[in-house]
């Protein structure tokens, strides 16, 4: 079966860097996709890696490293309105003829000012 | 362009009732999957229908079941409602093939 590891909860000060880790096993692995999820809201989509190395999204970057089954995502220039529940969740086909999305648990992004 | 749109918002039911949400994907796509999630965790996946059929199952049981129509709406039906039901059901659309998922506001089951 598929398993992610996700810290459950890290602070961090507006400005400052913050990086979220998460290790993963499963098998028919695709890629890494990372949410943010607000309290009350829906999840949405911020980042994908497929293959190995950093993607770049404004304040947000991911990264992946499919020897080490291990991403990250970076939150740079933090703000307020970036506390949120942060999700890794790997993408892969076991089991179907689709590619289906396994969540990891969450972590909780507390930003004070 | 509409978004993900799912309904009801709420629902209170009676253990042992059954219970039908229902979903419209974002314009566009094709391809839809459901999920649950219970309050301070990830959304469990259920399963995903393309074409009008059921392509993944996730760990849960047949009490969970599902259908999706021409124009790619969907509907999940729980049958036999336990309490361990209670929790937020999200819709995601997506284009076939495609990573990135679109999900919709949720519903909020509650079963006493």
């Amino acid at each position: 079966g598929q398993s992610l590891e996700q810290p459950s909860e890290v602070t961090a000060v507006e400005g400052a860097i913050v990086q979220i880790n998460c290790t993963y096993q499963t098998s028919g692995f695709y890629g890494l996709s990372w949410y943010q999820q607000h309290d009350g809201g829906a999840p949405t989509f911020l980042s994908y890696n497929a293959l190995d190395g950093l993607e770049e999204t404004g304040r947000f970057s991911s990264f992946l490293s499919r020897s080490d089954s291990y991403g990250y995502l970076l939150l740079q220039e933090l703000q307020m309105k970036d506390s949120a529940s942060y999700f890794c969740a790997v993408r892969d086909k076991s089991g179907g003829s689709n590619y289906k999305l396994t969540f990891g648990k969450g972590t909780l992004l507390t930003v004070n000012p | 362009d509409a978004g993900v749109t799912q309904s009801p918002t709420h629902l209170i039911k009676t253990r042992g009732q059954q219970v039908t949400l229902r979903c419209s994907p974002k314009s566009g796509h094709d391809t839809v999957s459901w999920y649950q999630q219970a309050l301070g965790q990830g959304p469990q996946f259920i399963f995903q229908y393309y074409e009008e059929e059921e392509r993944q199952r996730g760990n849960f049981p047949d009490r969970f079941s599902g259908h999706q129509f021409p124009n790619y709406s969907s509907e999940l039906n729980v049958n036999a409602l336990l309490l361990g039901d209670s929790a937020l059901y999200l819709c995601a659309s997506s284009r076939q093939g495609k990573s990135e998922q679109y999900f919709g506001p949720g519903t909020r089951l509650t079963v006493t």
